[in-house]
């Protein structure tokens, strides 16, 4: 078993639809992470959150809204969203977002979207 | 301006040849973290070696090494013997205090990296 694991692994959607991403960690991990993963651009952080609590929001358009319920579980709820929103999403984990600059982080595979 | 910087959009070595990935970043934090990251087809990001901005010694992880520069501000990739499973995204990130405290990772552009047999 991977120690972060995220759901759909593919998703197509229209413009009116509302969807939800999922992401589960499995190691006891208190920081946890959205990032989008565009054709040649970048990862782009986009929430951060820490104990269940977002402290970092990138600017992120509110078509995109996430959710922490506790330490182990995150969402990402969407709705009416463009086609340039089509990419890869990322989750990503941390032991701590504050404990120091070598904490590595732990992904999942990845939901590819594509939004028609 | 992009705070990690790789130039090499994709990459060919030959089987068992040792190649080099380029990575650029910018900082004016005295202390951060610099890793490689892997991304096989298959989508999950897998951790290959990190090196700290006060370390004295280059990092080194079994094929893989880092060659950090830091007053050139560069934390090449070096992989040495290349095996075809090698073949893959390879991301440069760095980990820095953010501007609302605590620490966050960002990341390059990506080197995609062909390994032909």
């Amino acid at each position: 078993e991977t120690g972060v694991t995220q759901t759909p692994r593919h998703l197509v959607m229209g413009m009116t639809n509302k969807k939800s991403l999922k992401c589960e960690q499995h190691l006891g991990h208190n920081a946890m992470y959205w990032y989008k993963q565009s054709a040649k651009k970048p990862l782009e952080l986009m929430f951060v959150y820490s104990l269940e609590e977002r402290v970092e929001n990138n600017s992120v358009p509110s078509r995109f809204s996430p959710e922490c319920p506790n330490s182990s579980h995150l969402f990402l709820h969407l709705h009416t969203l463009q086609p340039e929103d089509s990419a890869l999403y990322l989750c990503a984990s941390s032991p701590s977002r504050d404990r120091g600059r070598d904490e590595k982080l732990f992904f999942g595979s990845g939901t590819q979207l594509s939004v028609l | 301006a992009q705070k990690i910087t790789q130039t090499q959009p994709g990459m060919f070595v030959q089987e068992k040849e040792a190649v080099t990935l380029d990575c650029t970043y910018d900082t004016s934090d005295p202390s951060y973290g610099l890793f490689w990251y892997k991304q096989p087809s298959s989508g999950e990001m897998i951790f290959l070696i990190y090196q700290g901005s006060y370390d004295q010694q280059n990092a080194t992880e079994g094929r893989y090494s880092l060659n950090f520069q830091k007053a050139r501000k560069s934390a090449n990739l070096v992989i040495s013997a290349s095996q075809l499973g090698d073949s893959a995204m390879y991301f440069c990130a760095m980990r820095e205090i953010g501007a609302t405290g605590g620490f966050k990772t960002i990341f390059g552009a990506g080197t995609r990296l062909f390994v032909k047999a």
